[in-house]
Parts: C-alpha cells; sequence; structure tokens
C-alpha cells in the first residue's frame, strides 16, 4: 500500500487543549498538505508545506516537516468544539497524492 | 477560491444499473482531475487520474470497465459506475488541480463527494 500513516487513529481532548497529529509518507515528495474532513462531508484544504520547508503556520495551525524522517506533525492550538474533524495528511508527488490514514479529532465543549 | 463542484451530492439506485457523477471545476481550468472513493471511517484511495483530452490511469486493482472516466474538458469529468453492485456503494470525491499552477506547488481542490447507494 502508498498510504501513509497517521497517529493517533483518534484524540480527545478539551477545548482549549493543543492538539498534535502526525503524519509518516514512505515515498520523496513535493509537498505534503494536511485536510480536515467533517463527518460525511467533502476534504477541506488547510495547509500545505513545500519539501524545502520545515515548518509553516497559518493561524491556529502549525505544520513541520522532516523529509529525512519522512514525517510531518499537525499542530491546532487553542482547540476549539468546531475543530471536531478528521485529519488526513497527503504527501504530493509530481501527479498525485497519497492520502494519510487520518486522525479522528473530538473536542469536548 | 478554486471551487469544484459535483452532481449528485447522493444517489440511490438498483443493482444492475449505472451511475454518472459530473465533477465541475466552477472557475478555473482543471487540467488534471482525480477520483478517489472513501468506505465508512477509512481514509480516501485514489482510483484514478484523468488528464483533459486523454485517457485516465486507473490505480492498481480498479476495474477501468467498471469505473468509467471521461475528461472531455477543462472544467468536467464524470465517472460512471457502470453495472452497479451493493459492494459499489461508498463515498466517491473527485479533486482538481489548477493547470495553471507550478506543479511544485500544486493544490488539489476537492468537491463535496457524491454518496452512492446500491440497493
Amino acid at each position: 500500500s502508498q498510504q501513509g500513516e497517521e497517529d493517533p487513529q483518534a484524540l480527545s481532548i478539551q477545548e482549549g487543549e493543543n492538539a498534535t497529529m502526525n503524519c509518516s509518507y514512505k515515498t520523496s515528495i513535493n509537498n505534503l498538505q494536511w485536510y480536515r474532513q467533517n463527518s460525511g462531508r467533502g476534504l477541506v484544504h488547510l495547509i500545505l508545506i513545500r519539501s524545502n520547508e520545515r515548518e509553516k503556520h497559518s493561524g491556529r495551525l502549525r505544520v513541520t516537516l522532516d523529509t529525512s524522517k519522512k514525517s510531518s506533525s499537525l499542530l491546532i492550538t487553542a482547540s476549539r468544539a468546531a475543530d471536531t474533524a478528521s485529519y488526513f495528511c497527503a504527501s504530493g508527488g509530481y501527479q498525485k497524492v497519497t492520502f494519510g490514514t487520518g486522525t479522528k479529532l473530538q473536542v469536548i465543549p | 477560491g478554486a471551487v469544484v463542484s459535483q452532481h449528485p451530492s447522493w444517489v440511490i439506485c438498483k443493482s444492475g444499473t449505472s451511475v454518472k457523477i459530473e465533477c465541475r471545476s466552477l472557475d478555473f481550468q482543471a487540467t488534471t482531475m482525480f477520483w478517489y472513493r472513501q468506505f465508512p471511517k477509512q481514509s480516501l484511495m485514489l482510483m484514478a487520474t484523468s488528464n483533459e483530452g486523454s485517457k485516465a490511469t486507473y490505480e492498481q486493482g480498479v476495474e477501468k470497465d467498471k469505473f468509467l472516466i471521461n475528461h472531455a474538458s477543462l472544467t468536467l469529468s464524470t465517472l460512471t459506475v457502470t453495472s452497479a453492485h451493493p459492494e459499489d456503494s461508498s463515498f466517491y470525491i473527485c479533486s482538481a488541480r489548477n493547470g495553471t499552477r507550478l506543479l511544485w506547488d500544486y493544490e488539489q481542490y476537492f468537491g463535496p463527494g457524491t454518496r452512492l447507494t446500491v440497493t
């Protein structure tokens, strides 16, 4: 399988806490993207980090990328109940992206 | 921002019939579109990649005669599930890549998905 792995599979935290999700991928990439999916809905693009970048911020999101370890992490700070969703990493080559297994995040109000 | 639409958003059909799902890029030209399927509580699995004007490239294990993909224009790709069976019931999502973006930086824009139920 070409799918990446995400860790943890599920995460439950209290509102206001930080949430960290990790992603590992298998092949060389040009970029890595993180997406959010609310239950039964389509995907929402969160952030893209290029292979020559190590860290990127967008609002409450912080993404890191370690190409030597083929891993990335997504940190959501000061979580809100509305952040409850599944989060997927997608590692990108020139032709297509491969999705990770996803982390289901539940933020308890 | 770039918008991708899918139609229908949900469909119920009888076993043995064919179903067509449309994917449209509304405000940009999509030289490449991708079709994914997602089973409940699972990740997205790429089914095929389609480039405008050429045949789709299918992933290993995906039956090209069952899942017909047509990308006839820069804004429209269709997925037809032929002779659908209950095991084809799934959430199908398309995405489109903006042809004007640099390959280095390509970002896929996803449609809202189509939920297919085959009875």
